[in-house]
Formats: C-alpha cells, sequence, structure tokens
C-alpha cells in the first residue's frame, strides 16, 4: 500500500538532546513538507522540499534542521536550540514540484513527541 | 507574508445543529483546499475549489469559493457526532501550502 510514515508515534527527550523525527513516502511524491501543531493550534510549516537535495524554511524553522538524500526521505531534527519542542509533528507529501500546488497533501500519522 | 485565519476557533454545537467556518486569506489565492483532523489524527484532505464563485456539495458538507477568492466557508447541516473535529482550510503559496488557524468543533449528543 503506499502511504506516508511516521516514526516513532511517541517520542520523548532529555531537555538538551537532539532527535530525529523519521518521515517516509511510497508514493513518488516530489515535494515534502514538515508542519508543527501545538494543542488548539493550527499547522505552522517548519521546512519543505521540492526536490531531492533541496529544501527552503518556512515559518519556524529556528532550532531544527532537515536534509533530502532520497526523494522518499526527509527527516526533521529536533536541536536542543529549539526553546520549546513539545509538540505535534505531522510531515506531508504532494506530488508536484510546481509553484500553484493544485493537489493534495497528504499526511502521515504524526509524532508526538514530549521532552521530560 | 501571506496569511490565513479561520473564525470561529471553536464551536459547540448540538446535534441536528448546523455548523458553518469561515476563511480569509491576506491574499488571493489560486485555489482553497479543505482538510479535517479528527482528535489525535492526521489532516485528512476533503475538498479543492478553484474557481471564483464555486460551491461543491458532499452530501451535508457545502463548500464555497468567494468570488474575489480571498475567501471560502465550509458549512455542516444537520451535524452529526462523526463530524467532531478539526477543520483546516489551505490556501497555496509559492511551492508550499498555508494552513488557516483551523475551527474546532465539537457536537453534543
Amino acid at each position: 500500500d503506499g502511504g506516508i510514515t511516521q516514526s516513532p508515534k511517541y517520542l520523548f527527550r532529555k531537555e538538551g538532546q537532539n532527535v530525529t523525527l523519521s518521515c517516509e513516502q511510497n508514493l513518488n511524491h516530489d515535494a515534502m513538507y514538515w508542519y508543527r501543531q501545538d494543542p488548539g493550534q493550527g499547522l505552522r510549516l517548519i521546512y519543505y522540499s521540492q526536490i531531492v537535495n533541496d529544501f527552503q524554511k518556512g515559518d519556524i524553522a529556528e532550532g531544527y534542521s532537515v536534509s533530502r538524500e532520497k526523494k522518499e526521505s526527509f527527516p526533521l531534527t529536533v536541536t536542543s536550540a529549539q526553546k520549546n519542542p513539545t509538540a505535534f509533528y505531522l510531515c506531508a507529501s504532494s506530488p508536484p514540484g510546481q509553484q500553484v500546488l493544485n493537489t493534495e497533501a497528504f499526511f502521515g500519522q504524526g509524532t508526538r513527541l514530549t521532552v521530560v | 507574508g501571506q496569511q490565513v485565519m479561520q473564525i470561529p476557533q471553536y464551536q459547540h454545537v448540538q446535534e441536528g445543529e448546523d455548523f458553518t467556518t469561515y476563511c480569509n486569506s491576506s491574499t488571493t489565492l489560486s485555489n482553497i483546499q479543505w482538510y479535517k483532523q479528527r482528535p489525535g489524527g492526521h489532516p485528512v484532505f476533503l475538498i479543492q475549489l478553484v474557481k471564483s464563485g464555486e460551491v461543491k456539495k458532499q452530501k451535508r458538507l457545502t463548500f464555497q469559493f468567494g468570488e474575489a477568492k480571498k475567501n471560502s466557508s465550509l458549512h455542516i447541516t444537520a451535524t452529526q457526532t462523526t463530524d467532531v473535529g478539526t477543520y483546516f482550510c489551505a490556501g497555496s503559496g509559492t511551492y508550499k501550502y498555508i494552513f488557516g488557524t483551523g475551527t474546532r468543533l465539537k457536537v453534543l449528543a
């Protein structure tokens, strides 16, 4: 079955540690995205990538880093520089790498990160 | 930068009542998409509107795109408990989706 997979579902991290969230898709999509969602809040864009080996900062990139070495993978690292990392992280993908997006975004199940 | 706001932020309705959420963009949109996120789940695509003044229906859900392509609405007729969740609109920015702030709907049985 085609889809987008995030792992792990729940993640606990000690303050001061870096942690990497996995996102893999087998939909052959060019574009991938990372969003952060806080309780009762909307989706805020962290990073996005339109093509392999290229990515752009979103609205809240500070304290995060990404890589796009393979089309199907877009891991997100939450660094110790991120002041409030506890949140629900959602990865998404969409087919095109075009300027105007006219297809839907497919989301993974999300990773709930808690800093202890 | 481009912003997409939604109102209301929260809405509690009795089962059987109607519900409407409104989406407003600071700039003209090429298209508007709507997503539903169930509690504890992830956003799932509902529909896309492209044309000015477009209206689309999915059973009890009616979606509308404004004439100026800067606003949109989602109306649910006779809500059911299965409608519970957060509804997001999303506009297309340059190479990315700009999501609205969302409206959380609670349906009381």
